[in-house]
């Protein structure tokens, strides 16, 4: 049962222009998302994180939107630049006994010059 | 400050052995978890520590096992390794009450 899906393994965009990836979940009682990204050999890097009572956060070029109707979250990135090519995870986590971080299967973005 | 640090950075084993993985957390950070990545899979959680004592664990066999010492070092053990368990394992840590884990470079351990 994978409760943190990333539907799309793959996208690209020109180098300037805005990369949106998205994200799902199906347990509602995830409490924060998370944005990892991952260079290839080297342990994922923290982004940024949401908590489930807030709708957006952003911190420099990187934006993110949770629906939690939709159970629906998204990275913005503007404006892209080549090296944000990487993959992208998704992840959700919960408290106390729920704390384990539950990824998604990661989305490769590649930024064109 | 220094970051999660994941010994050995490589290894090959042969089927039916048994592996140790060691990981250092940053300094301060109590918890401590494992992950599995292999290709097209993305990050399977293995476990989680905190203060010694286990409070997650995911759906892996019972030949992975993992430990906390009291300085929040970890480590896992896989005993009986199979040609499946070859992937990069994760280790994490963070500060109580953080929502993001702080990631090593991974451990590569390659089965033949």
């Amino acid at each position: 049962d994978q409760q943190v899906k990333q539907n799309s393994p793959s996208l690209s965009v020109q180098e300037g222009r805005i990369s949106i990836l998205n994200c799902d979940y199906t347990n509602s009682m995830f409490d924060y998302f998370l944005w990892y990204k991952k260079y290839p050999a080297e342990g994922p890097t923290f982004l940024i994180s949401i908590s489930s009572i807030k709708d957006k956060n952003e911190d420099g070029r990187f934006t993110v939107f949770l629906n939690k109707s939709a159970k629906h979250l998204s990275l913005h990135i503007v404006p892209s630049q080549p090296g944000d090519s990487a993959v992208y995870f998704c992840a959700a986590g919960g408290t106390g006994a729920n704390s384990k971080l539950t990824f998604g299967k990661g989305i490769t973005l590649s930024v064109r010059p | 400050k220094a970051g999660v640090t994941q010994t050995p950075r490589y290894l090959i084993k042969t089927r039916g052995q048994q592996v140790t993985l060691s990981c250092s957390p940053i300094s301060g950070h109590r918890s401590v978890s494992w992950y599995q990545q292999t290709p097209g899979q993305g990050l399977q959680f293995l476990f989680e520590y905190f203060s010694e004592t286990q409070r997650n664990k995911g759906n892996f066999p019972g030949r992975f096992s993992g430990r906390q010492f009291s300085n929040s070092r970890s480590e896992m053990n896989v005993s009986t390794l199979e040609l499946g368990d070859s992937a990069l394992y994760l280790c994490a840590s963070r500060y109580p009450g953080d929502y993001g884990y702080t990631f090593g470079s991974g451990t590569r351990l390659t089965v033949v």
